[in-house]
């Protein structure tokens, strides 16, 4: 079955360390995206990607880093630049296009600080 | 700025009882996408229903159904006949169709059914 793929399901971080989030689909989507949510408050864009190689910030990517070496794969470091990284992180994929339009959720991973 | 507004953090709703979850939001485009997603205990985001905004007729799938008003708008989740597995987080979501695939979301509004 296609979907998005997250893992792992809980981390911890220690401090002054980087750690890195996994995102894997197989739905053939173009377009992937990292929410961070934190109680209480709806999803905040991380950074998001439209096509391999490329990618932008969102709202709130101090502290974070992404890459898209292929289409199947967004993982997100959390660098240790990013001072309270305490909260659940959802990876999210799309069509690009009209008529298509829709997110597709991985099942998060929940990012603790030691 | 787009921006999403969901006025209601919380609500509830008796068993078998109907509830309506508010949500407007901010935007000068005229081409757009309204979602309302839910989010159960498990944290799993599932896509409830989806609004195309050039069609007038209001979306609708089995006990779940939207008030579309485009000239103020606002987006309403309407649930009929309220069922235990309807208590979650209910997010309510805009996207643009001209600019970037982007997605923006509400706050949230947190549903209980009362049994």
């Amino acid at each position: 079955d296609g979907g998005i793929t997250q893992s792992p399901k809980y981390l911890f971080r220690k401090e002054g360390q980087n750690v890195t989030l996994s995102c894997e689909q197989n739905l053939n989507h173009d377009a992937m995206y990292w929410y961070r949510q934190d109680p209480g408050q709806g999803l905040r864009l991380i950074y998001y990607s439209q096509i391999v190689n490329d990618f932008q910030k969102g709202d709130i990517a101090e502290g974070y880093s992404v890459s898209r070496e292929k289409k199947e794969s967004f993982p997100l470091t959390v660098t240790s630049a990013q001072k309270n990284p305490t909260a659940f992180y959802l990876c999210a994929s799309s069509k690009r296009g009209r008529g298509i339009r829709k997110l597709f959720f991985g099942s998060g991973t929940q990012l603790s600080v030691l | 700025a787009q921006t999403v507004t969901q006025s209601q953090p919380e609500m509830s709703v008796q068993e078998a009882e109907t509830v309506t979850l508010s949500c407007t939001y901010d935007t000068s485009e005229s081409d757009y996408y309204l979602f309302w997603y839910k989010q159960p205990p498990s944290r799993q985001m599932i896509l409830v229903i989806r609004q195309e905004a050039y069609k007038q007729q209001n979306a609708t799938e089995n006990r779940f159904s939207v008030n579309f008003q485009k000239a103020a708008k606002s987006f309403s989740l309407k649930i009929s006949d309220s069922q235990l597995g309807d208590a979650a987080m209910y997010f309510c979501a805009y996207s643009p169709i001209n600019t970037g695939n982007q997605f923006y979301f509400g706050t949230g509004t947190s549903l209980t059914v009362i049994p």
